[in-house]
């Protein structure tokens, strides 16, 4: 079964907007928490990650917000730009990275922004 | 090269048919992951190895999938007698060590269509 639930499938944000992503899973194991970008044709590329111990983290204009009671995460993204259009995949994994990084994808998100 | 390397990049297959796939990860990294991403999915996990050796087929779909990383660095991704619900992106992905918060680099992918 999924073991990352992601939600929307898609959304559009006008240029300047806020694009919100949400991501919810079962696994308590799970203890790093990326976010992926991936443009068309691309490989997905990481954008962001947080681990538990932490209830949010910015990078720019990115921002994910992490609830662990709730085993929510979401991803926002402050004022989209056109070029911020492309697909976004929350993962989740467990540490240690002995038997590699194996990442549970959610299903994906396709951002349009709006010029 | 600077990044993980695929090839083919587009593969059109009949079914019934042996594909191969390659990937050529970063010099130095001892992981290598080869995930499958369905049309509008996220990818799926499937394949890990560390050095040559593979510690994790869990996720290979049938016995028709077949991978090997022989000296270390450059892997295979086989698939016998192809089926149409073979047709995604394969992606391969590196990192450099096997701990800790190693970051995944993924390839470009390579697209499989079975006819």
């Amino acid at each position: 079964q999924q073991q990352v639930k992601q939600s929307p499938q898609s959304l559009i944000v006008q240029k300047g907007g806020i694009s919100i992503i949400n991501c919810a899973y079962e696994n308590t194991a799970f203890d790093y928490f990326p976010w992926y970008q991936q443009f068309p044709g691309k490989g997905p590329a990481l954008l962001i990650a947080i681990r538990p111990d932490v209830s949010e983290k910015k990078e720019g204009r990115f921002t994910i917000s992490f609830n662990k009671s709730a085993k929510q995460f979401s991803l926002h993204i402050m004022d989209s730009q056109p070029g911020d259009s492309a697909t976004y995949f929350c993962a989740a994994s467990i540490s240690p990275w002995g038997f590699g990084n194996v990442l549970h994808c959610g299903s994906g998100t396709q951002v349009i922004v709006l010029p | 090269g600077a990044g993980v390397s695929q090839s083919p990049r587009y593969k059109v297959a009949k079914r019934g048919q042996d594909v191969a796939l390659r990937c050529d990860p970063i010099s130095g990294h001892v992981s290598l992951f080869w995930y499958q991403q369905a049309l509008g999915q996220g990818p799926e996990f499937l394949t890990y190895f560390q050095n040559e050796a593979q510690l994790d087929k869990s996720g290979l779909p049938s016995d028709r999938f077949f991978a090997e990383r022989p000296e270390g660095s450059v892997s295979t991704l086989k698939i016998q007698r192809t089926q149409q619900e073979d047709s995604a992106v394969y992606l391969c992905a590196s990192s450099y060590g096997t701990s800790g918060t190693g970051e995944l680099f993924f390839g470009e992918g390579s697209r499989l269509t079975v006819l």
